[in-house]
């Protein structure tokens, strides 16, 4: 069954360091997205990508933030400078038009 | 703006007891309607979603869930839990039909305990 993956699974990371969350979405899907789960609180959306363009983000998605499509199949998320708030699983999703969204594993970023 | 509401935080079963899980929503239109899993430190699974037809639908792992229009709701229900059931819960809700993308909004989650 096809899934979606996402490396490393866990990363550390020093305050004010750049990372990059890697995302490997289903091959024919059409929509990409990120979302965090901080722990102990829910799931929250952070950007959605669709035709090689951020098609909605939320707040929390600042210009801190940034998503790219630099091939056909990986989709990633930079955070520039990270915070200690920024520590949170990432979640990364894909889905083709108007079907239930398939999750990654995640991957756990801390920042210390 | 659309949310999702969980109001049981923790949930304790024994272990071939029935389950109920609550879920409301508050949403413009009819939304897409879905339950996922998650065990401790994995990812999130779906078990089961509503787009559209009959209200009962059912799942994986021998979960089903009800969308009642009138009340908002979309119940997570289960006859006789198992103990591999414990993990946590999350109702989400994404854009109906003609929406586009399938950005979803999530409870804040139910952790399920069973007890042996």
């Amino acid at each position: 069954e096809p899934e979606v993956t996402q490396t490393p699974s866990h990363q550390v990371t020093q305050m004010g360091q750049e990372v990059i969350l890697r995302c490997v979405p289903i091959s024919n899907h059409l929509y990409f997205y990120w979302y965090r789960q901080i722990l102990g609180q829910k799931v929250e959306f952070l950007v959605s990508f669709y035709n090689n363009e951020i098609s909605e983000k939320s707040e929390i998605f600042d210009d801190q933030f940034s998503v790219e499509r630099p091939d056909g199949s990986n989709f990633t998320l930079k955070i520039r400078s990270t915070k200690l708030e920024d520590s949170a699983m990432y979640f990364c999703a894909s889905t083709r038009m108007n079907t239930e969204a398939f999750f990654g594993q995640g991957t756990r970023l801390t920042v210390v | 703006a659309q949310s999702v509401t969980q109001p049981d935080i923790h949930i304790t079963v024994s272990e071939g007891a029935s389950l109920e899980l609550r879920c409301n929503y508050s949403y413009g239109a009819t939304p897409y309607l879905f339950w996922y899993v998650q065990s401790p430190g994995q990812g999130l699974q779906l078990l089961l979603k509503y787009f559209s037809g009959d209200t009962l639908v059912q799942g994986i792992k021998g979960f089903e869930a009800e969308f009642k229009r009138s009340q908002s709701s979309f119940n997570l229900r289960k006859p006789s839990v198992h103990w591999s059931d414990a993990a946590e819960y999350f109702c989400a809700v994404g854009p109906p039909v003609g929406g586009g993308g399938n950005k979803l909004t999530f409870g804040t989650g139910t952790q399920l305990k069973v007890e042996l």
